[in-house]
């Protein structure tokens, strides 16, 4: 059973404006989570995180929001740029940290159309 | 940051034929290394983990036998995938779990895409 999901396989989004990728989990065990950004027959790149002691962890376009209650994160990308184009996974270390084995959503292909 | 390199990118293999895929930690030693595998359009699933001078331990649904793996130093990790068949095309990526300054993280390679034949 997928503890972590993405329920939008896709989303399309105008340059310049808002993306926003969601992420909904199962297991409430866990406390910390990765956005991770993945091109095609590359490997992922990590993006950025967010710890359950927090339910908002910012850097530069993007931003991570955490609402525990929900167990639900997103990702949103202002301004949105045609670089941004990829496939984006939300994931989950088991155990909470960041180096033990991770658990991915299934991932959430953007494009950002000129 | 964190470099971590695969060789081959790209293999071609006849089926029955056995590959070998390379994982390099190039700037850190890496104690815990992951293998990924990626079908067309799907998720990232985990293979494997792979410690330094131990075995690896398998994900449930995976061929331990079919999928050797063999973490022989701190900076190299293997994944043999043997006897190979068309439904073991798929693209496989490596992490490597990375200590230092007191930190825990992973990081991926670039993957290597196999296609058997």
């Amino acid at each position: 059973d997928q503890q972590v999901k993405q329920n939008s396989p896709s989303l399309s989004v105008q340059e310049g404006r808002i993306s926003i990728l969601n992420c909904d989990y199962t297991n409430s065990m866990f406390d910390y989570f990765l956005w991770y950004k993945k091109y095609p027959a590359e490997g992922p790149t990590f993006l950025i995180s967010i710890s359950s002691i927090k339910d908002k962890n910012e850097d530069g376009r993007f931003t991570v929001f955490l609402n525990k209650s929900a167990k639900h994160l997103s990702l949103h990308i202002v301004p949105s740029q045609p670089g941004d184009s990829a496939v984006y996974f939300c994931a989950a270390p088991v155990g909470g940290n960041a180096g033990n084995m991770l658990t991915f959503g299934g991932g959430t292909r953007l494009m950002v159309k000129p | 940051g964190a470099v971590v390199s695969q060789h081959p990118s790209r293999v071609i293999c006849k089926s029955g034929t056995s590959v070998k895929i390379e994982c390099r930690s190039l700037d850190f030693q890496a104690t815990t290394m992951f293998w990924y595998r990626q079908f067309p359009k799907k998720s990232l699933m985990l293979m494997a983990t792979s410690n330094e001078g131990s075995k690896a331990t398998y994900e449930q649904g995976v061929e331990k036998d079919k999928f050797l793996i063999n973490h022989a130093s701190l900076t190299l990790s293997t994944l043999t995938v043997t006897s190979a068949h068309p439904e073991d095309s798929s693209f496989y990526i490596c992490s490597a779990r990375s200590r230092t300054s007191g930190s825990s993280e992973q990081y991926f390679g670039p993957g290597t895409r196999l296609t058997v034949t």
